[in-house]
């Protein structure tokens, strides 16, 4: 069974650092494209980044307006990606999904986990 | 970056009655349009890759057409686990881009 599970959200103050990470099993996380996609309060959903495997040189993408303050991740050896987000704004408050991308669509989602920016 | 506008945003069904929904591209997408289903307090579930397959596990009610620019997700005989938010997704072209959902809710 494929298995995603995100921690590391909450309350944050604006101008402050989070760093999500996601464990994942149940299939080969080495050959995985990663990506975070996340939740607005609205209900838009919203792809962040994303990161290669290892035979495509862990190459990554952002999405414009979080490339510099966001850092994606990955550790194959504990099948887990991560999400580094620096000066953290009260826009970036939503929920953080952790997904697979099987040739450029989402097929496993986590749960998410909550970030809120707010002083 | 690619948009994707849905329609309609609300759509109040009856059980049983065939329904479509709308997802057009500002630009072609040839046929790397997703859909996905979100019910309340709920990931995102892929239902149609590629404009048109099916994906195991989804029930056979639900399909989806298109190329290009213009898609629809068809449910024949909607039922009431189906009143969900139903988000399309293109992944032609990064940044990858979602439709703002379309909401089916009980008439």
């Amino acid at each position: 069974e494929v298995q995603l599970v995100e921690t590391g959200g909450g309350l944050v103050q604006p101008g402050n650092s989070l760093k999500l990470s996601c464990a994942t099993s149940g299939f080969t996380f080495s050959t995985a494209w990663m990506n975070w996609i996340r939740q607005t309060p609205g209900k838009r959903l919203e792809w962040l980044a994303q990161i290669e495997d290892k035979s495509n040189h862990y190459f990554i993408s952002y999405l414009e307006s979080v490339k510099g303050r966001f850092t994606i991740s990955r550790d194959d050896s504990k099948s887990s990606v991560y999400l580094q987000m620096n000066n953290l704004k009260e826009e970036d408050t939503a929920i953080y999904y952790c997904t697979h991308n099987n040739y450029w669509y989402f097929d496993f989602w986590g749960p998410g986990t909550m970030v809120t920016v707010s002083s | 970056d690619v948009v994707l506008t849905q329609s309609p945003a609300t759509l109040s069904v009856t059980p049983g009655e065939r329904i479509s929904l709308s997802c057009r591209a500002s630009e072609s997408v040839d046929t790397y349009l997703h859909w996905y289903q979100q019910k309340p307090n709920e990931s995102p579930r892929l239902l149609i890759k590629y404009a048109s397959q099916s994906i195991s596990g989804i029930p056979s009610r639900f399909s989806g057409s298109g190329s290009g620019t213009d898609f629809t997700l068809s449910i024949n005989g909607v039922e009431l686990e189906d009143l969900s938010i139903y988000y399309c997704q293109q992944g032609n072209s990064l940044p990858y881009t979602f439709g703002a959902g379309t909401k089916l809710e009980l008439k």
